[in-house]
């Protein structure tokens, strides 16, 4: 059955850096599109990025400023988020989600948690 | 960027009860709209893609309609395990873009 598992999220002081990653099974991960979204405590979804199943091509949401940049290693079935100088808004949970055309966002992981705080 | 205003925010039904949310785009989608549910602690799980076209696994009674700028999702016969909030998608360009989301509560 398909499968996302984040990692990699945990407390960070403002301006730090973290990466997450997304592991996936279950399918053949090479052969999807992936997207992040993002859910502050108490709000609604934001979609932040979406990248090629290939990674060839990448879009990224204009209100993280280039801070954020996608990523994937399709060899280790694996999608990744680097997040650069974080602020307290940038605190949420951050998911991951497969993303086959027309059928958006089909499968989701559980999310992970970043917290900016110092 | 395409801006997705659901309505209304919450509401408050009893089971048994037909429920409906909308959504308008900012500008026509053709019927790129998918709705997902989401429950307390848990994450968003897809109800309905390409505005009307039910996802596998997911009971009848949910329902989507609507093309261009306005669509609608419907729980004909309200079930205690559906109060939730749900959220429509614009998946027609980058970025894509959330509703705020309609509070599903017991009355």
């Amino acid at each position: 059955q398909v499968q996302l598992v984040e990692s990699g999220g945990g407390l960070v002081k403002p301006g730090g850096s973290l990466r997450l990653s997304c592991a996936a099974s279950g399918f053949t991960f090479s052969d999807f599109y992936m997207s992040w979204i993002r859910q502050a405590p108490g709000k609604g979804l934001e979609w932040l990025a979406y990248i090629s199943s290939s990674g060839s091509a990448k879009y990224h949401a204009d209100s993280l400023k280039g801070r954020f940049t996608i990523s994937r290693d399709n060899a280790k079935n694996s999608l990744y988020l680097q997040l650069n100088n974080l602020g307290a808004e940038d605190t949420a949970v951050y998911y991951c989600a497969r993303d086959p055309p027309t059928v958006t966002l089909d499968y989701w992981g559980q999310g992970t948690l970043v917290t900016v705080s110092s | 960027a395409i801006q997705m205003t659901q309505s209304p925010s919450s509401l408050s039904a009893s089971v048994g009860d037909r429920v409906t949310i909308n959504c308008r785009a900012s500008q026509g989608i053709r019927n790129d709209l998918g709705w997902f549910q989401q429950k307390p602690g848990k994450a968003p799980k897809l109800l309905i893609y390409a505005a009307s076209t039910l996802q596998s696994g997911v009971p009848s009674r949910f329902s989507g309609t609507g093309s261009g700028t306005d669509f609608t999702l419907t729980i004909s016969s309200l079930q205690p395990e559906d109060f939730a909030t749900y959220y429509c998608l614009q998946d027609y360009t980058y970025p894509r873009t959330f509703g705020q989301g309609t509070k599903v509560e017991i009355k």
